[in-house]
């Protein structure tokens, strides 16, 4: 059973570009949530998807975009990148089924933006 | 709004002496709480988690942490620190269904000294 993935490791993008995020989910689950973990803070929820369809979003703004396949893997997509957009993004995979499951994290892409 | 507090940013403790880290946290309703710690380049590992019942709970790696409602904390605490505890340590508290949507403090990091 492999963990969760993410891809790229490191990115380099500058201010007003685009950049897409992935993410594979642990096998079996049906739940990707992405967190956006600035330098020196704790991670900030961004959204969570469940089943293909956004189950809940944080307080960012709709340039951050995400999607998720049938085959439960992510993307995160942000659009018009700003110098605050460099961090630590996180997705977390879960199988959620009318109870508390634990969420598995990946190890973060880190992106960088000029 | 949920919050969590993280007084500590760092904390040093000699190889074998006892550790505690402190949490506070801002929720309306019964909390999920869980602690997480981050090793560099490595993702989000669960410790522990807190939902109901005995206020006294064990993690991995000889963790336990103890929710006081009437103080609103969840510290962590181990009797005895590994030189491979350092790392950074998050408490978070779980919101939405189940808890699966998670709202971190922003860290405390842990320094063992030979």
């Amino acid at each position: 059973e492999t963990g969760v993935t993410q891809s790229p490791t490191h990115l380099i993008k500058t201010r007003g570009q685009q950049v897409t995020l992935r993410c594979s989910s642990q096998s079996g689950h049906n739940t990707v949530s992405w967190y956006q973990q600035a330098l020196g803070q704790g991670p900030q929820f961004i959204f969570q998807y469940y089943r293909e369809e956004e189950n809940g979003r944080g307080n960012f703004p709709p340039r951050f975009s995400g999607l998720q396949f049938p085959n439960y893997s992510s993307e995160l997509n942000v659009n018009a990148l700003e110098l605050d957009d460099s961090a630590l993004y996180l997705c977390a995979s879960s199988f959620i089924a009318g109870a508390y499951n634990e969420q598995f994290f990946g190890p973060g892409t880190r992106l960088t933006v000029l | 709004a949920q919050s969590v507090t993280q007084p500590d940013i760092h904390i040093t403790v000699s190889e074998g002496a006892s550790l505690e880290l402190r949490c506070n946290y801002s929720y309306g309703a019964t909390p999920y709480l869980f602690w997480y710690v981050q090793s560099p380049g490595q993702g989000l590992q669960l410790l522990l988690k807190y939902f109901s019942g005995d206020t006294l709970v064990q993690g991995i790696k000889g963790f336990e942490a103890e929710f006081k409602r009437s103080q609103s904390s969840f510290n962590l605490r181990k009797p005895s620190v590994h030189w491979s505890d350092a790392a950074e340590y998050f408490c978070a508290v779980g919101v939405g269904e189940y808890g699966n949507k998670l709202v971190f403090g922003a860290g405390t990091i842990l320094r063992v000294k030979s």
